[in-house]
């Protein structure tokens, strides 16, 4: 079955730095990989979808890349702001299940 | 405005008891799931519906139950065979399984037994 590894420890960073968070996964590749925002006590939140045939993907201050050969996936926040402190979770596709997979989240705390 | 309402927020359990969780969409979805999420693990299928009257367990259904009657509502009751019940519990819909648009998540329920 499809394992998603996303660094558990938290991290920190300056305001203003450019935060990367990292998502490795095993066994097949996914036809498509997502990326979620979950804040304390709150439900995830949809941010970015990437498919296996792109390499990168950009939405304001986000951006993914998807690289199938290493089996991973980056999730940059540029300029990052004390408002992006949140735990962000990777998703993948299940394959034949249709179903999602989802990593346990790092959580990131970006000081002022 | 769209979108998915889990109530009640917080519920407590006694030891033995059945309790319900309800989750309620307006998005027009097809498609309904139940996570749970415990610390330090990621989110984990209960069961899942692709359509109304169809459900399907997901990798830890063992001691829950859910319906479909209608396709805006998807509640979950946790039974008393659940050995540890104590978890965040997030609904959530999309359009259709399989479809890549990513699922729209409720703000959960935070159950604990006492």
């Amino acid at each position: 079955s499809q394992k998603i590894e996303q660094n558990s420890e938290a991290l920190n960073i300056q305001e203003g730095k450019t935060a990367t968070l990292t998502c490795n996964y095993t066994n097949y590749s996914p036809a498509y990989l997502q990326w979620y925002r979950q804040d304390p006590g709150r439900g995830p939140v949809f941010l970015l979808l990437i498919r296996e045939n792109e390499k990168e993907k950009r939405k304001e201050r986000l951006k993914v890349t998807f690289d199938t050969t290493l089996k991973q996936s980056l999730f940059h926040i540029t300029a990052s702001q004390p408002a992006d402190s949140a735990t962000y979770l990777c998703a993948l596709d299940g394959g034949a299940t249709n179903k999602l997979i989802f990593g346990t989240g790092t959580l990131l705390a970006v000081q002022p | 405005d769209g979108g998915i309402t889990q109530s009640p927020k917080y519920l407590f359990r006694k030891e033995g008891q059945n309790v319900t969780l309800s989750c309620e969409q307006n998005l027009n979805h097809d498609a309904m799931y139940w996570y749970r999420q415990d610390p330090g693990q990621g989110l984990r299928l209960i069961y899942y519906s692709q359509i109304v009257n169809d459900f399907q367990k997901g990798d830890i259904a063992e001691g829950y139950s859910v319906s479909r009657e209608k396709k805006e509502s998807f509640p979950l009751t946790v039974t008393s065979a659940q050995k540890n019940p104590t978890a965040f519990y997030l609904c959530a819909s999309s359009i259709a399984t399989g479809h890549r648009g990513g699922y729209t998540f409720g703000s959960g329920t935070r159950l604990t037994v006492v």
